[in-house]
């Protein structure tokens, strides 16, 4: 079945620096997705990204769909405090919900050091 | 507008005993999804249902395990008999139609002695 290597596992980083993480998969997706889990929380959507090559930013969040629909990454600029958490990749191979669920990454646990 | 409500939100048991967690999906979406998490395995999909029809029960580790969704506004998940192994955080998961962006709920942290 459909696997997605999520990397890091985890990031111990200083407050104000940047963060980049990765996901790659050995299947084409359609659509990827960055979700963020806070402690004791569910998974909250971050970014959605539906075309290759696209480029888009939440803030300062940056996410990419890669140019070969196999890898996605996210970058955080100017880390805080409250960016601490599990941050996951999903992917989804059709459009529009034609496919039932979600490939998750295994996650990227970030924390920051203030 | 109210999100995916989970409940209990933290469930402590008996091994053997029965175990029935709770999900009501955000009104208007037809899609619903119980997942499972440990430290170990990260998310699984256990199953999910289209209009109340289950899907895909793939992820379903045995038996012990059922689902069921009687209506458009209510699931449950049930582990009989509980094992300790079972002990993980369980989410609920719902999508509108024609989306791709799935809402998670709080979760339910259960322990299994």
């Amino acid at each position: 079945g459909q696997q997605l290597n999520q990397s890091p596992q985890s990031m111990f980083i200083q407050e104000g620096e940047d963060v980049s993480m990765n996901c790659t998969s050995s299947s084409i997706f359609n659509t990827w997705l960055w979700y963020k889990q806070d402690p004791g929380e569910g998974p909250v959507l971050l970014i959605a990204l539906y075309k290759a090559g696209e480029l888009t930013s939440n803030g300062r969040l940056t996410a990419q769909f890669g140019i070969t629909r196999k890898d996605s990454f996210l970058n955080i600029s100017a880390s805080i405090p409250s960016d601490v958490g599990i941050y996951f990749c999903a992917g989804q191979l059709g459009y529009g919900g034609s496919q039932g669920n979600l490939i998750f990454g295994k996650g990227t646990k970030l924390s920051v050091k203030p | 507008d109210a999100g995916v409500i989970q409940s209990p939100r933290h469930e402590v048991t008996e091994m053997g005993q029965e175990v029935t967690l709770r999900c009501k999906p955000i009104s208007g979406h037809d899609y619903l999804f119980w997942y499972r998490q440990t430290m170990m395995r990260g998310l699984e999909l256990l199953i999910y249902f289209n209009n109340n029809v289950p899907i895909d029960d793939s992820g379903m580790p045995e038996d012990r395990f059922s689902a069921k969704m009687p209506n458009a506004s209510f699931s449950t998940l049930k582990i009989q008999p509980s094992e300790p192994r079972d002990s993980a955080v369980y989410f609920c998961a719902s999508r509108r139609p024609g989306a791709d962006t799935q809402y998670f709920g709080p979760g339910t942290r259960l322990t299994v002695l």
